[in-house]
């Protein structure tokens, strides 16, 4: 595909469950983004991943957040034990070497 | 550190023109500006490199101002598709890129 994918496009949840989400960078992007945004909010930022260096997971809210990125390309951001407060928009984006990003369509999670 | 900008919001007739500022504590590299329509994904507008550039995208343009560690995006003669909340982002050499709290713009005919 041309663009930043991720899926699933919605994900509803259960308090405490885990849950996983996928983003498919464009192909040839060596960073990657993950950022969250809640209902009429800005940009959170989580997690960078750029080349093979040490991701910078500054942005992560806590330790029930994690993500990974195989093979500098996919990469999955998981949420274990979810809360009521995880529910918002997870953005995925990725860029070539600091230029524009690119943003996938979202992941909206819902956790009940 | 997280940019600054102003102002948080604004509401335009058609036709209008619109400034919004993108401020920051710290010597700027680059700054990118995005516009986020409701219910999508940010869509990247411009990006600006130190020096001072101006660039311009339909009737939107965007300045930087090194010396002030600023940018400002100029709206001139908006339209309706115009409206959404902008974003700036600013990175400092090679860091990641930072993004402010968002400009919410509303335009009404």
């Amino acid at each position: 595909g041309a663009g930043v994918s991720q899926s699933p496009s919605n994900k509803v949840t259960e308090k405490g469950k885990d849950v996983e989400l996928r983003c498919d960078p464009i192909s040839g992007h060596t960073a990657l983004y993950w950022y969250r945004q809640s209902l009429g909010q800005g940009l959170e930022f989580l997690i960078y991943f750029q080349g093979n260096s040490a991701p910078d997971k500054s942005g992560l809210p806590s330790d029930r957040f994690s993500a990974e990125r195989t093979g500098g390309s996919v990469s999955t951001l998981t949420i274990q034990r979810t809360q009521q407060e995880d529910s918002a928009v997870y953005l995925c984006a990725s860029d070539r070497a600091y230029n524009e990003q690119f943003f996938g369509p979202g992941t909206r999670l819902t956790v009940l | 550190q997280q940019p600054v900008q102003s102002p948080q919001a604004v509401i335009l007739r058609e036709g209008e023109d619109a400034v919004i500022n993108c401020s920051s504590s710290k010597a700027l590299y680059s700054v990118h500006w995005y516009r986020q329509k409701h219910g999508e994904a940010p869509v990247f507008l411009m990006i600006l490199l130190k020096g001072g550039e101006q660039k311009g995208h339909e009737k939107i343009s965007a300045s930087f101002n090194e010396k002030k560690q600023q940018s400002s995006l100029y709206l001139t003669a908006s339209q309706l598709s115009y409206s959404g909340t902008y974003f700036c982002g600013t990175a400092f050499g090679n860091e990641k890129l930072t993004f402010g709290t968002g400009t919410r713009l509303t335009i009404i005919p």
